[in-house]
C-alpha cells in the first residue's frame, strides 16, 4: 500500500523567504512522486514530478523538490516566497509503471505569505 | 486551463436524490480519473477508466457509479444521497493508464452540496 505525509497543515512565510513544505511517502514499489498546487476554487495544478533519473527535479514558477529515497522523502522548496505562492500544496504518489496511475495525496499544506 | 472541463460548476440537491456530474477529458487523453476532496477525508480517489474501460477502483461507494462513453467522456453518478457527500468531486484525464506519460490534468471540479 501507498501512503503520503505532509507535515504541518498550514505554513506561513514572510514574502522572499525560504519556503519549505515536507513530504514523506510509503511505497512498496518505486515510486512516482508529484506536487500539486490548488489555489481557491480552482483545480489542482502540477507543479513537478519525479519519475525517474535526476532525482532533483525542478518545477514551475520556481519551486524544485529533491527525490530522497533514504529518506522516503520529496519535500518542496522555493528559494524566495511570492505572495502569489499563497495556495494549497499537495504531495501525491502513485504506483510508477507498474500501476495504474491513481493518485494517492497528503493532507495538503497551506502555504501563506505575509507581506 | 487545463483542458479538461467539468460540469456543472455547483449542484445543490437534497438527502435522497440522484445526481449525474460530467466530465469531458484533454482532447486526446484515454483515462479519467474521478477524485473527491472533502474537509474530513482529504482527497481521495474514487474510480478510473481507460478507454471505456473500468481500471481501477478506490474507496468509492456503492451508491456511486461511473462510466466513460465511447466519446470519451465520463459521468460520475451519484445516488441516495447523504449529508457526507457534499464535497468537490475532481475528473482528471491523462494520455495513457500508467507509465511515465501518466501526468493527470485536473478539472475545475464540480461542488456538491446536499441539504
Amino acid at each position: 500500500a501507498q501512503s503520503v505525509t505532509q507535515l504541518g497543515s498550514h505554513v506561513s512565510v514572510s514574502e522572499g523567504a525560504l519556503v519549505l513544505l515536507r513530504c514523506n511517502y510509503s511505497s512498496s514499489v518505486p515510486p512516482y512522486l508529484f506536487w500539486y498546487v490548488q489555489y481557491p476554487n480552482q483545480g489542482l495544478q502540477l507543479l513537478l514530478k519525479y519519475t525517474t533519473g535526476a532525482t532533483l527535479v525542478k518545477g514551475i514558477n520556481g519551486f524544485e523538490a529533491e527525490f530522497k529515497k533514504s529518506e522516503t522523502s520529496f519535500h518542496l522548496t522555493k528559494p524566495s516566497a511570492h505572495m502569489s505562492d499563497a495556495a494549497e500544496y499537495f504531495c501525491a504518489v502513485s504506483g510508477g509503471a507498474s500501476n495504474t496511475g491513481k493518485l494517492i495525496f497528503g493532507q495538503g499544506t497551506t502555504l501563506q505569505v505575509k507581506p | 486551463d487545463s483542458g479538461v472541463t467539468q460540469t456543472p460548476k455547483h449542484l445543490i440537491t437534497a438527502t435522497g436524490q440522484r445526481v449525474t456530474l460530467r466530465c469531458s477529458p484533454r482532447s486526446g487523453d484515454l483515462s479519467v480519473y474521478w477524485y473527491q476532496q472533502s474537509l474530513d477525508q482529504g482527497l481521495q480517489f474514487l474510480i478510473q477508466y481507460y478507454n471505456g474501460e473500468e481500471r481501477a477502483k478506490g474507496n468509492i461507494l456503492e451508491r456511486f457509479s461511473a462510466q466513460q462513453f465511447p466519446d470519451l467522456h465520463s459521468e460520475l453518478n451519484l445516488s441516495s444521497l447523504e449529508l457526507g457527500d457534499s464535497a468537490l468531486y475532481f475528473c482528471a484525464s491523462s494520455p495513457e493508464a500508467v507509465g511515465v506519460a501518466n501526468e493527470q490534468f485536473f478539472g475545475p471540479g464540480t461542488r456538491l452540496t446536499v441539504l
